[in-house]
């Protein structure tokens, strides 16, 4: 078992809507947890960046954290066609050396026009 | 400003060929990392660097060598490539290994092995 799992999608909707993505983990000791967003070819680039439980906001992005359930979430209002990408979810301890990541798999999003 | 540059951008290998993947940041960052994205897979940690001169083996170290060559610079090395190791490579660096930091990634490097 993965210790973060997610949907892979992909997921599409149309422009405007209200997205939800969503990973589960199992490290009890994961501390810090982030979306990425990564467009076709690229590298990911951070999106959100939550520590412990509790929300996130920044503009049309919201990121959740449920650590009682080990649940990591991220909404997107007003979907773009912009939006359009993989996002992935990570998640660290604060003692692992070297402070690695572990990333989900990404789920793949598409905001149709 | 450039942030992470990985050459090259695609590569393909014979199966037992070598290579050497190179990565170089132009952020003063101490910690340096080697990930492999496959399909459905996300990003799993090949090697990282938390500072100049040292080295630590991540998830799936197996096949791979690296060189911290400076605070810059941070290569991956396939001694001798095999079709499991056909994947897309990114190196990313952060500020340090605590706290709030974020990490940056470069463009990628697809590699095919046949």
């Amino acid at each position: 078992q993965k210790e973060v799992e997610q949907d892979p999608g992909p997921l599409s909707v149309p422009e405007g809507a209200i997205v939800s993505l969503n990973c589960t983990y199992s490290n009890s000791a994961f501390q810090y947890f982030m979306w990425y967003r990564q467009y076709s070819r690229k590298g990911p680039e951070l999106l959100m960046y939550t520590y412990s439980s509790g929300n996130k906001e920044d503009g049309r992005f919201t990121a959740q954290v449920d650590k009682s359930s080990k649940y990591i979430s991220l909404f997107i209002r007003d979907s773009q066609p912009s939006d359009s990408a993989t996002y992935l979810c990570a998640s660290r301890g604060t003692n692992n050396a070297g402070n690695m990541l572990t990333f989900g798999g990404g789920t793949r999003l598409m905001v149709k026009p | 400003n450039a942030g992470v540059t990985q050459t090259p951008k695609f590569q393909v290998l014979k199966t037992g060929q070598s290579m050497t993947l190179q990565c170089a940041q132009d952020m003063n960052h101490n910690s340096m990392y080697w990930y492999r994205q496959d399909p459905g897979m996300g990003l799993r940690l090949i090697y990282y660097s938390a500072s100049e001169g040292t080295t630590d083996k991540g998830e799936v170290p197996n096949g791979y060598n690296v060189s911290r060559l400076n605070k810059r610079e941070f290569s991956l090395r396939l001694e001798s490539a095999a079709p499991s190791q056909t994947s897309v490579y990114f190196c990313a660096s952060r500020k340090g290994t605590g706290g709030r930091t974020e990490a940056f990634f470069g463009q990628g490097t697809r590699l095919t092995v046949v």
